[in-house]
C-alpha cells in the first residue's frame, strides 16, 4: 500500500538554527498535509499542499511540495523553544483516497 | 464548541477483556478515523468512516471493531485486549477527505 517516508526521525537543533524535514512517498500524491504535535499533546494541523511544486509559507515555516508530487518538506528558520515536537506529514491512501496515512515524523529537540 | 471528545482518558485493561472507547465530534463532519500511535511508529490508521453507516479498513484493524451509526459518534470496540494493543489512541475528523484533520486529545490504553 501507499507509503509516506519520513526523514529524518530525531532532529537536535541550538535555538536559531534552522530544520528541515522531508517526506517521501512511494507514488503520486493528490495533496499533502503536515501536522504538529507538542510533547504529550495531541497532532494539529498545520498546512495541505495540493499543486506540483508549491511553495506556502506560515511565518518561519515554509512548506513545498516537490514538482512530481511525491515528496515534500517543511523547513523552520531560526527555530525557537515553542517548535520543540513532532512534525508529521499525512497523504491520501487506498482505493478513492479517503484514508489519510501518516508518516513515522520527525522529532524536533530545541536547545535554548 | 467541544470539537472531538474523547472517553476514557486513560484506561487499564487485564489481557482478554474487551471495552469501547468513545469518540464523539460536534462539528458535523462527515469523515472520521481512529489511529495508534506507538514510539518510533507514527500514526498508524486503524478503522475509517466517511458518513453515517459507511466504515471502513486502516493499516492495521485487526482486533477492533468500529461502527457509525450517527454522524457525531464513532466508537472503537477492543474486542479481546492483548498487551500489543496497549497504546495511545487517537480519534479524529474532517468536513473533507484528507483535509485538516481535528484530533481528539487521546486515549492512552496501557493492557496489563
Amino acid at each position: 500500500g501507499q507509503q509516506v517516508m519520513q526523514i529524518p526521525q530525531y532532529q537536535h537543533v541550538q535555538e536559531g538554527e534552522d530544520f528541515t524535514t522531508y517526506c517521501n512517498s512511494s507514488t503520486t500524491l493528490s495533496n499533502i498535509q503536515w501536522y504538529k504535535q507538542r510533547p504529550g499533546g495531541h497532532p494539529v494541523f498545520l498546512i495541505q499542499l495540493v499543486k506540483s511544486g508549491e511553495v506556502k509559507k506560515q511565518k518561519r515555516l515554509t512548506f513545498q511540495f516537490g514538482e512530481a508530487k511525491k515528496n515534500s518538506s517543511l523547513h523552520i528558520t531560526a527555530t525557537q523553544t515553542t517548535d520543540v515536537g513532532t512534525y508529521f506529514c499525512a497523504g491520501p491512501g487506498g482505493t478513492g483516497g479517503f484514508k489519510t496515512i501518516f508518516g513515522a515524523g520527525t522529532r524536533l529537540f530545541v536547545k535554548a | 464548541n467541544a470539537g472531538v471528545t474523547q472517553t476514557p482518558k486513560f484506561q487499564v485493561l487485564k489481557t482478554g477483556q474487551s471495552m469501547t472507547l468513545q469518540c464523539a465530534q460536534d462539528m458535523n463532519h462527515e469523515y472520521m478515523s481512529w489511529y495508534r500511535q506507538d514510539p518510533g511508529m507514527g500514526l498508524r490508521l486503524i478503522h475509517y468512516s466517511v458518513g453515517a453507516g459507511i466504515t471502513d479498513q486502516g493499516e492495521v484493524p485487526n482486533g477492533y471493531n468500529v461502527s457509525r451509526s450517527t454522524t457525531e459518534d464513532f466508537p472503537l470496540r477492543l474486542l479481546s485486549a492483548a498487551p500489543s494493543q496497549t497504546s495511545v489512541y487517537f480519534c479524529a475528523s474532517s468536513n473533507t477527505a484528507n483535509y485538516g484533520y481535528t484530533f481528539g486529545s487521546g486515549t492512552r490504553l496501557t493492557v496489563v
